[in-house]
């Protein structure tokens, strides 16, 4: 069965401090892997996509990475801003017969910044 | 670019009226969208996927009579919900694939979302 797994739930920082957050998949055939912020709100605004031969994209202060072997994937927050507070979701797609891809989302992670 | 917008924002509506969603990419084609549900502190759930010019294709357990998709145009595609019921209230939200985009990364563009509330 496809599924997506994050960690932690949630999550609780103090602004200027990093974070990691864990994605782990069980998807085939896999395509590719996105990282998405969702605000309390609004819709998801795409972070990164890696295929599985990228194992590290970056995109200011967000990093993710992929281990295609192991199917894991994290994204790191540097200098954490209060406006990082959001959920953030992890999301594989999946290759489908006419070129089409599939998408399977995480439960995603609710970050808090705290000043 | 790649920018997708929703309207209304948000809706209030009566038990057993019709709601209808509007979902645009403003500067780009899109042939697919697509349109996702999600309830409070949950992940996005696909309800159905739209291409110009044809039927929509919907996700398992989701109701095609009750959800009434239509993909008229490359920028334009709505959601009716019809006789809404409270068990319909949550936040809808669609996204578009560029007609162009037809490399390695196959990427959907999602718009802002409406909050659908049914009293």
């Amino acid at each position: 069965k496809n599924q997506v797994e994050q960690s932690p739930q949630s999550l609780i920082i103090l602004e200027g401090k990093n974070c990691t957050l864990q994605c782990n998949y069980t998807v085939s055939p896999f395509s590719n892997l996105r990282w998405y912020k969702q605000d309390t709100g609004r819709g998801p605004v795409s972070l990164t996509i890696m295929t599985f031969s990228e194992n590290t994209k970056s995109n200011g202060r967000y990093t993710a990475t992929l281990d295609a072997d192991t199917k894991q994937s994290s994204l790191h927050i540097t200098a954490s801003q209060l406006s990082d507070s959001a959920s953030y979701i992890c999301v594989v797609s999946s290759s489908l017969r006419g070129g089409y891809n599939k998408l399977i989302f995480g439960a995603g992670t609710r970050l808090a910044v705290h000043p | 670019g790649a920018v997708v917008s929703q309207h209304p924002s948000w809706v209030i509506c009566k038990s057993g009226t019709s709601v209808k969603i509007e979902c645009r990419s403003l500067d780009f084609q899109a042939t697919t969208m697509f349109w996702y549900r999600q309830f409070p502190k949950q992940s996005l759930m696909l309800m159905a996927t739209s291409n110009e010019g044809s039927k929509a294709t919907y996700e398992q357990g989701v109701e095609k009579d009750k959800f009434l998709i239509n993909h008229a145009s490359l920028t334009l595609s709505t959601l009716t919900v019809t006789s809404a019921h409270p068990e319909d209230s949550s936040f809808y939200i669609c996204s578009a694939r560029d007609a162009r985009s037809v490399h390695v990364y196959n990427e959907q563009f999602f718009g802002p979302g409406t909050r659908l509330t049914v009293l």
